[in-house]
């Protein structure tokens, strides 16, 4: 167990939908990375936010966003979904400040039909 | 931009045997990188990671090496076990403002057989 916790685990929605992921860091933990996983792009960086703030921003499409709240825990927004946004969504935090290392959630998988 | 190869995409060993997978990175300025084994439908867990300030760096049956002039970083994994076999994933990442994204390379199928 990483301390890093995501609801909800499974995620079965239509096309044209909204859904929102949600992510809770380790404790004292001040970052939190969103990665997707398919089976054709693999690990790919979506966006990191540190203690509040949007820091890094990677291949995030427009209808997704996300935002960290005053509790440290972070949501990501997928809008207008489409077939291929069907992934496993994965939160990782990382510790203070310097330090580098990220341990990642059990992760969210979304199912679009 | 940024970019991780790896290589092999799979790789099939006997128990006992030794794996090792290679990893290139593109951006200079890297100076972290991690290993992280999947197992099928769970999270990336990290299993080694370097700096790199560091040549090499050993835990158990598990080493990483790292080669900053060529760019490119290695995983060896001795006397392999079957509970070893998994996806593997190196990546790198570099210093940022309070950043440190990981890009991934494209992931080692493990499979060790009995």
């Amino acid at each position: 167990d990483s301390g890093v916790t995501q609801t909800p685990k499974h995620l079965i929605t239509a096309t044209g939908q909204r859904v929102t992921l949600r992510c809770s860091p380790r404790s004292g933990d001040l970052s939190v990375y969103w990665y997707q996983q398919s089976l054709d792009q693999g690990l790919q960086f979506l966006i990191q936010y540190y203690n509040g703030e949007e820091r890094a921003k990677g291949n995030i499409l427009e209808r997704f966003s996300a935002q960290q709240f005053p509790d440290l825990h972070s949501e990501l927004n997928l809008s207008s979904l489409e077939l291929g946004d069907s992934a496993l969504y994965f939160c990782a935090s990382g510790p203070l400040t310097g330090t580098d290392t990220q341990y990642f959630g059990p992760g969210t998988r979304l199912t679009v039909l | 931009g940024e970019n991780v190869e790896q290589h092999p995409s799979t790789l099939s060993v006997q128990e006992g045997d030794s794996a090792v997978i290679k990893c290139t990175y593109s951006d200079s300025a890297s100076n972290y990188f991690p290993w992280y084994k999947q197992e099928l439908g769970k999270r990336p867990q990290l299993i080694i990671d370097i700096r790199s300030n560091v040549g090499e760096k050993k835990d158990q049956r598990i080493a990483v090496t790292l080669n900053k002039t060529a760019k490119h970083f290695s995983l060896h994994i001795t006397e392999t076990q079957p509970e070893d076999s998994a996806v593997y994933f190196c990546a790198a990442s570099r210093p940022g403002d309070s950043s440190y994204k990981l890009i991934f390379g494209s992931g080692t199928r493990l499979l060790v057989r009995p």
